[in-house]
């Protein structure tokens, strides 16, 4: 089941903050986050687990709260290198791959 | 440390032509998947492989087919090439599931 990603879209002046939601109406095991900048591939941002703490990287953080199967994207001090299309994909742990949300675009602007 | 190959990047199909998009891993990772992606959509599973010698379907397989002869290579093949398969097919690649996803290029891919 795809997970629901909000906002669908955000514009952000240079360092600013933003968040980016995910959701599922399923159990979750994992919630992966990636960024995809147009034309190109996705990249992998970082990986929450089920039991596990909120994950960092640089100004890029992120939670995991398992009961309201739920996750957020947290960007802080955002820089233009931040631009581009936030993918959320969600695991129930049943040994599938991942379901992708639709994806948030965010646009940093000067 | 080449990652996740994909071939071709670009490629136009008539209705009804076949072809097969390559995917080859170098990172010796177990977990191979494909999923096609259309504007709006996100990325949508259609087919995976947890090993050399199985596969399984994704969300949408219809008109699709893959094998995995080796751990390197998973290779997807369209049948009878239909306008609705247009899209941009991206492979990834992963060591053990739960890891995180390595993306090949992607191959965007039209049928007129």
């Amino acid at each position: 089941q795809q997970p629901v990603q909000s906002p669908q879209a955000v514009i952000l002046r240079e360092g600013e903050d933003a968040v980016i939601n995910c959701s599922s109406s399923k159990a979750l095991y994992s919630v992966h986050w990636y960024r995809q900048k147009h034309g190109e591939a996705p990249v992998f941002l970082m990986i929450l687990l089920k039991g596990g703490e909120q994950k960092g990287h640089e100004k890029i953080s992120a939670s995991f709260n398992e009961k309201k199967q739920q996750s957020s994207l947290y960007l802080t001090a955002s820089q233009l290198s931040y631009s581009g299309t936030y993918f959320c994909g969600t695991e129930g742990g049943s040994g599938y791959a991942l379901n992708f949300g639709k994806g948030t675009s965010l646009l940093v602007t000067p | 440390n080449a990652g996740v190959t994909q071939t071709p990047k670009f490629r136009i199909l008539k209705i009804g032509q076949s072809m097969t998009l390559q995917c080859t891993q170098d990172m010796n990772h177990n977990y191979m998947y494909w999923y096609r992606q259309d504007p709006g959509m996100g990325l949508k599973l259609i087919y995976y492989s947890v090993g050399a010698g199985i596969t399984d379907k994704g969300e949408v397989p219809n008109g699709y087919n893959v094998s995995r002869s080796t751990t390197e290579d998973f290779p997807l093949r369209l049948e009878l090439a239909a306008p609705s398969q247009t899209s941009v097919y991206f492979c990834a690649s992963s060591y053990v599931e739960g890891d995180g996803y390595t993306f090949g290029s992607g191959t965007r891919l039209t049928v007129v």
